[in-house]
């Protein structure tokens, strides 16, 4: 079977562009959510969606966004860039919304700000 | 606020045993999750402990005393590919929501 999908797995922009990650749940997993891994530090969430509908936002800045398509992937989107996103992005997936069940994560997405 | 700490690094011997210990401080609590995450990898889940006391799996175990906020990670017959950075995360008040601690390196010497 197979795992969370994210894609691309690593990309370079410039400050001010806007970034696109799209990720695929696990087959049946109806939750995703979104985390930013700078180096060196644990995954902070920025935000859950769970049928479709935000769940639940972390303390990111507004430039951030995302949305749930009805085959219950995801898109996270960054709008005008700082050096400072620059981050391992990591979507997970889980069967319910509630952060009792298992979450598993993907791969994730190398982003680089230059 | 929420906080939840971990040792940075820690080293130990191969076929030795570890025990990683976190605690935690959160305005919510639903379970408390490890992961292992190698350099460059994503995170791979370990264990979850939602009662208190112990949860086995094969070499690793895991502890939590809710009334203390404290939980560890023991890994026993420790081998070098468990050269890993160990990430403790709460589940929060919001649904799908985990809070991480910033992760134990631990490297596994010959």
């Amino acid at each position: 079977d197979a795992g969370v999908t994210q894609s691309p797995t690593h990309l370079i922009k410039t400050r001010g562009q806007q970034v696109t990650l799209r990720c695929s749940p696990i087959s049946g997993h109806k939750s995703v959510s979104w985390y930013q891994q700078v180096l060196g530090q644990g995954p902070q969430f920025i935000f859950q969606y769970y049928e479709k509908e935000e769940r639940g936002r972390g303390n990111f800045p507004d430039r951030f966004s995302a949305r749930q398509f009805p085959n219950y992937s995801s898109e996270l989107n960054v709008n005008a860039l700082l050096l400072g996103d620059s981050a391992l992005y990591l979507c997970a997936s889980s069967l319910q919304q509630g952060s009792g069940n298992t979450i598993y994560f993907g791969e994730g997405s190398w982003l680089t700000v230059v | 606020g929420q906080n939840i700490d971990q040792p940075t690094e820690m080293t130990a011997t191969e076929g030795a045993i570890v025990q990683i210990n976190c605690t935690y401080q959160t305005s919510g609590f639903n379970g408390l999750f490890w992961y292992q995450q190698h350099a460059g990898e994503a995170p791979t889940f370990l264990s979850y402990n939602v009662l208190d006391g112990l949860e086995e799996k094969g070499r690793f175990s895991s502890f939590l005393s809710r009334s203390k906020g404290y939980s560890y990670l023991l890994l026993k017959e420790l081998q070098m590919k468990d050269s890993a950075s160990y990430l403790c995360a709460v589940g929060g008040n919001q649904g799908g929501k985990l809070i991480f601690g910033q992760g134990t390196e631990l490297s596994v010497k010959p």
